[in-house]
């Protein structure tokens, strides 16, 4: 199957620990993104990438890392640092241009415990 | 910077009227405008979007989309809605001026009722 795959769906974090959201697509996209979904505000952007080895911040960056090693992958950690992590995180992927359509995984629910 | 408007939290309509979702947006430069659909913990699904040319754009399911270029707006529209498309609806924009970033609405919820 193409598409988006993200793992795990549901993950539990003890306060204080850092945690790795795992994104990968095999639809040969350039372009990478994750946001971060929580009820009433929409979907804010975390990090996006456009090219192997190279990321840019999006809106709310704070708390969170990325890496992109290969063109199929980029991993979100979740640090220590994120005040409110809880909230559901969507991975998502496309051709560069503003023009393209962006394509989403099934999310992943993250729960501070 | 560019941003997305949905006034309506919620939509409430029968099945087998027609449906309208609103959204608004301000770019600068050439938007190019989206629409997606989310069921309860599922990714987004991909509906429709306007690039360029005719302003009438036809989707998946049977949704549809007008641009309106002097009013700034891209409802969506269906002319006869179905229980199954209750769900979450987002409208996003990017622009020429804005990269690849995609920005959304905060989201209209549509409920169908029978």
């Amino acid at each position: 199957d193409g598409g988006i795959t993200q793992s795990p769906k549901y993950l539990f974090r003890k306060e204080g620990q850092n945690v790795t959201l795992s994104c990968e697509q095999n639809l040969n996209h350039d372009a990478m993104y994750w946001y971060r979904q929580d009820p009433g505000q929409g979907l804010r952007l975390i990090y996006y990438s456009q090219i192997v080895n190279d990321f840019q911040k999006g809106d709310i960056a704070e708390g969170y890392s990325v890496s992109r090693e290969k063109k199929e992958s980029f991993p979100l950690t979740v640090t220590s640092a994120q005040k409110n992590p809880t909230a559901f995180y969507l991975c998502a992927s496309s051709m560069v241009g503003a023009r393209n359509t962006i394509y989403f995984g099934e999310g992943s629910w993250l729960t501070v415990v | 910077a560019q941003s997305v408007a949905q006034p309506e939290d919620q939509v409430n309509v029968a099945e087998g009227n027609p449906l309208t979702v609103k959204c608004t947006y301000s770019v600068s430069g050439n938007p190019y405008l989206f629409w997606y659909v989310q069921y309860p913990n599922r990714g987004l699904q991909f509906l429709l979007k306007y690039i360029t040319g005719d302003n009438l754009v036809k989707g998946s399911y049977g949704f549809e989309a007008e641009f309106n270029k002097s009013q700034t707006s891209f409802h969506l529209k269906k002319p006869s809605a179905l229980v199954s498309d209750s769900a979450l609806y987002f409208c996003a924009v990017s622009s020429t001026g804005g990269g690849n970033k995609l920005t959304f609405g905060t989201g209209t919820q549509l409920k169908v009722e029978l």
